[in-house]
């Protein structure tokens, strides 16, 4: 069954650096690649989704790479502030499945 | 509009008891899920739903029971709770249109304790 891969390590980075999270998977590739952002005691947000044929995309401070070859996706938060200490899931879905596989999250901590 | 609303927030059960998870959506999404989230676990999905009337299991279905007679609401039934079954539970509804139905839009969460 496919696996999905984050860091369990709390990454903590100094305000203004740029945040890297990664997403590794097993087996067959999604046909989609979704981001979510989790504050305790809350439900997961929507950040960003990037399809299988595409290699990057962008949000404001967010970039999300996909690289089928290596079975990985990197998610980035440049000039990360204090208010993006929260834990980011990444999530899977395939072609003609509506369902959506998500990994265990990553917390990131941004210290001021 | 509210987006995705659960009821209640905080739920407390004796093994055995039944209750039922409350989820309403007010986006007009043909899609529904439930899924349960243990601490340092995953989100793991419990049942789906694509539309009134249609539902199918996740992942982790055992225990649980769902309904799907409008479009807007989509409950969670657990039947002779169980000490494993305290979680929190999360709702959650996409639109089903193109590539945006893979896009969830999540409840707030009921934390429930089974003792």
């Amino acid at each position: 069954s496919q696996k999905i891969e984050q860091n369990s390590e709390a990454l903590n980075i100094q305000e203004g650096k740029t945040a890297t999270l990664t997403c590794n998977y097993t087996n067959y590739s999604p046909a989609y690649l979704q981001w979510y952002r989790q504050d305790p005691g809350r439900g997961p947000v929507f950040l960003l989704l990037i399809r299988e044929n595409e290699k990057e995309k962008r949000k404001e401070r967010l970039k999300v790479t996909f690289d089928t070859t290596l079975k990985q996706s990197l998610f980035h938060i440049t000039a990360s502030q204090p208010a993006d200490s929260a834990t980011y899931l990444c999530a899977l879905s395939y072609y003609g499945n509506n369902r959506l596989a998500f990994g265990k999250g990553n917390q990131v901590v941004v210290i001021p | 509009n509210a987006g995705v609303t659960q009821t209640p927030k905080f739920r407390i059960l004796k093994i055995g008891q039944s209750m039922t998870l409350q989820c309403a959506q007010d986006m007009n999404h043909n899609y529904m899920y439930w899924y349960r989230q243990d601490p340092g676990m995953g989100l793991k999905l419990i049942y789906y739903s694509v539309g009134a009337g249609i539902t199918d299991k996740g992942e982790v279905p055992n225990g649980y029971n769902v309904s799907r007679s409008t479009t807007e609401d989509f409950p969670l039934r657990l039947e002779l709770a169980a000490p494993s079954q305290t979680s929190v539970y999360f709702c959650a509804s996409s639109s089903g249109i193109r590539e945006t139905r893979y896009e969830q839009y999540f409840g707030p969460g009921t934390r429930l304790t089974v003792t």
